[in-house]
């Protein structure tokens, strides 16, 4: 069965340092690998996605994302955390035995950056 | 604003009453998607149209749950009978979609049902 597994229910770091997110995935064939952000009240926002080529992708809000084929990990990380990142945070996995159309979904991890 | 639209973005309804939520999704996208969010997880695949064609469905679609998108443009999702069950975030996402293109989708903020 495809899945996607966020081990980490929270995240807690202080601003200014760095942060990870981390994501492992279970799929056959090469999936297209994605990162949203939601905030309250408001809808899912893409961050970035990993397709081919180099495995460190870069995306919105200077956050960046290190696909690791051996490993089967996406971890989402960003050099130094502010308040405003606090939000959830969800993985997710398009996979070709899903004609690459729907998104697979982690659980979410919920960060927290304090001051 | 020329985002995913959602409405109602939000609905209480007694259980075995019928509902029905619209999305409109960004104009030039051909797909379009639904999926269900309960508290703590993550969103799960409900359906999704091409154009006017419902390509696929999830097991999660029960018969009570029928969507559509007539005109291959904005879509609803109708819930008959609702249960308690039911009570989710319903989201709507759009893309480009051509072949295996790995366009992101774009969600809509949500419908959140709770069916009492």
């Amino acid at each position: 069965a495809q899945s996607v597994a966020q081990p980490e229910d929270q995240v807690n770091v202080a601003e200014g340092n760095p942060l990870t997110v981390k994501c492992t995935y279970s799929v056959s064939g090469n999936p297209y690998l994605f990162w949203y952000v939601q905030y309250p009240n408001r809808g899912l926002q893409f961050l970035l996605k990993y397709i081919t080529g180099d495995n460190l992708v870069k995306g919105s809000y200077g956050f960046e994302a290190e696909f690791n084929k051996s490993q089967t990990s996406f971890h989402l990380k960003k050099p130094s955390a502010l308040v405003s990142d606090s939000a959830l945070y969800f993985c997710a996995v398009r996979s070709p035995s899903g004609g690459y159309n729907k998104l697979i979904f982690g659980a979410g991890t919920r960060l927290a950056v304090h001051p | 604003d020329t985002g995913v639209s959602q409405d109602p973005r939000h609905k209480i309804t007694k259980r075995g009453q019928n509902v029905t939520f619209r999305c409109d999704p960004i104009s030039e996208h051909n797909r379009l998607y639904w999926y269900r969010q309960t508290l703590g997880q993550g969103p799960e695949f409900l359906t999704y149209f091409q154009n006017e064609a419902q390509l696929e469905k999830s097991r999660l679609l029960s018969d009570r749950f029928s969507a559509e998108r007539p005109k291959g443009s904005f879509s609803t999702l109708e819930i008959q009978r609702t249960e308690q069950g039911d009570s989710a975030m319903y989201l709507c996402a759009s893309s480009f979609g051509e072949g295996g293109r790995a366009n992101e989708q774009f969600f809509g903020p949500g419908t959140r049902l709770t069916v009492l």
